[in-house]
């Protein structure tokens, strides 16, 4: 079965700093992987997927996030932290062989100081 | 023009009561979900559905039901509600022919308080 693994379950960042948050996966088959992005009491929305093709990804607001097989990795990263970017963070595995359903990570809470 | 939305938005009630959380899409998509978080954050798949045929259901207590009246509505009734059922739910759709990567839309969540 697959499973999500988020390192960190808070990281703290001054504005202007890089981002950073850490995603490992398990998946016996080659998995879509997304992150989402909560804010304080609202629902998830997605920043970004890696489906396939081009392991590198682009997102919303400046995120970014690159697939690495051989290390089972999906790590996101923003080059200037945003006081805005203040968040939850989920890591998430979707494989098609198990009813395509989204397993999540943990979380990740980013905190960004002035 | 909301995409995934969930009435109501805050529930409370006593311990025994049965509840019923409701959800629409106006995405046209083919598959709903129900998704528990609880106080640590962490999100658990509850149920599935695509067309209207429920398709995941993960370990969970028989007092949850789900209902898919059309591919538009999933609802969720909770029966006999328990002090650990206090969670947010979120409901969350997809379009399973169109993203087979199963791309998926999320509601504001529902925040339920059991005394």
């Amino acid at each position: 079965a697959q499973s999500v693994t988020q390192l960190g379950s808070h990281v703290s960042v001054s504005e202007g700093a890089l981002v950073l948050l850490r995603c490992n996966y398990s998946s016996s088959v080659p998995p879509y992987l997304f992150w989402y992005v909560q804010y304080p009491n609202q629902g998830l929305q997605l920043l970004l997927k890696y489906t396939t093709g081009a392991t590198l990804v682009k997102g919303i607001n400046g995120f970014e996030a690159e697939f690495k097989k051989s290390e089972t990795s999906f790590h996101l990263t923003k080059p200037s932290a945003h006081m805005s970017d203040a968040a939850e963070y989920f890591c998430a595995v979707s494989v098609k062989e198990y009813g395509n359903k989204l397993v999540f990570g943990a979380g990740t809470i980013l905190r960004v100081k002035s | 023009d909301t995409a995934v939305s969930q009435t109501p938005k805050y529930l409370v009630t006593q311990m025994g009561n049965d509840k019923s959380i409701k959800c629409e899409q106006n995405l046209g998509h083919d598959t709903m979900y129900w998704y528990k978080q609880d106080s640590k954050k962490f999100l658990k798949i509850m149920f599935s559905y695509n067309n209207k045929e429920l398709i995941i259901n993960e370990t969970v207590p028989n007092r949850f039901s789900p209902k898919s009246p059309d591919k538009a509505h999933l609802n969720l009734h909770i029966n006999s509600l328990e002090l650990g059922d206090s969670a947010v739910y979120f409901c969350a759709s997809s379009h399973r022919e169109r993203t087979p990567y199963n791309e998926q839309f999320f509601g504001p969540g529902t925040r339920l308080t059991v005394l």
